[in-house]
């Protein structure tokens, strides 16, 4: 089984507003991800957690805020973000660093 | 850091023909080499990866070589079917951290 669940799938929130994307994966991957992917483009790493700690963040802004509560669950806290914002964000999970990595179906955000 | 090249960006081929994606990498440290398929809407979804240890893997009608001295590597799909339209991303992993996507090829089949 190699499920990465995302909730929610669709996603609408205005500038001022503040709202999680949640990940969670049950086959005891011990790395987790979350990549931004624009229309046309190929997903875009984010941040990785190995071991429940955030082992890259790639330079993202402060307004995206990554937790990771267990070895089973990923969240990305957002806030004040902006139209440019929009993007589908799709968490992945691995083994571990450098295995196989799988995708969740991914949260469609739309920032208004 | 890596790059990867990936092309060509668009491929059109008649259903039952041969598909070849190909892509470059600078990073010579990169050893793992995953080939995604997405369609519209969807997740990628890997169909088929490579280690830098083989030079060569296969999975039906699904083919990946790589030449590690050239620093290229290849996705080759056989009697291709309307249910391989999709947009295809090679990757390539430095340092066993992350992966460093190509550009995407998107593949029409053509009945």
């Amino acid at each position: 089984d190699t499920e990465v669940t995302q909730t929610p799938k669709h996603l609408v929130m205005g500038m001022t507003n503040k709202k999680s994307l949640k990940c969670e994966q049950h086959m005891g991957h011990r790395a987790m991800y979350w990549y931004k992917q624009k229309a046309k483009k190929p997903p875009e790493l984010m941040f990785v957690y190995s071991y429940e700690k955030l082992s890259i963040n790639e330079s993202v802004p402060s307004r995206f805020s990554p937790e990771c509560p267990n070895s089973s669950l990923l969240n990305l806290h957002l806030h004040a973000l902006q139209p440019e914002d929009s993007a589908l964000y799709l968490c992945a999970s691995s083994q571990g660093l450098g295995n196989t990595i799988y995708f969740g179906e991914g949260s469609w955000l739309t920032v208004v | 850091g890596e790059n990867v090249e990936q092309h060509p960006s668009t491929l059109s081929v008649q259903e039952g023909d041969s598909a070849v994606i190909k892509c470059t990498y600078s990073d010579s440290a990169s050893n793992y080499f995953p080939w995604y398929k997405q369609e519209l809407g969807k997740r990628p979804q890997l169909i088929i990866d490579i280690r830098s240890n083989v030079g060569e893997k296969k999975d039906q009608r699904i083919a990946v070589t790589l030449n590690k001295t050239a620093k290229h590597f290849s996705l080759h799909i056989t009697e291709t079917q309307p249910e391989d339209s999709a947009v295809y991303f090679c990757a390539a992993t430095p340092g066993a951290q992350k992966l460093v996507f190509g550009q995407g090829t998107r593949l029409t089949i053509n009945p």
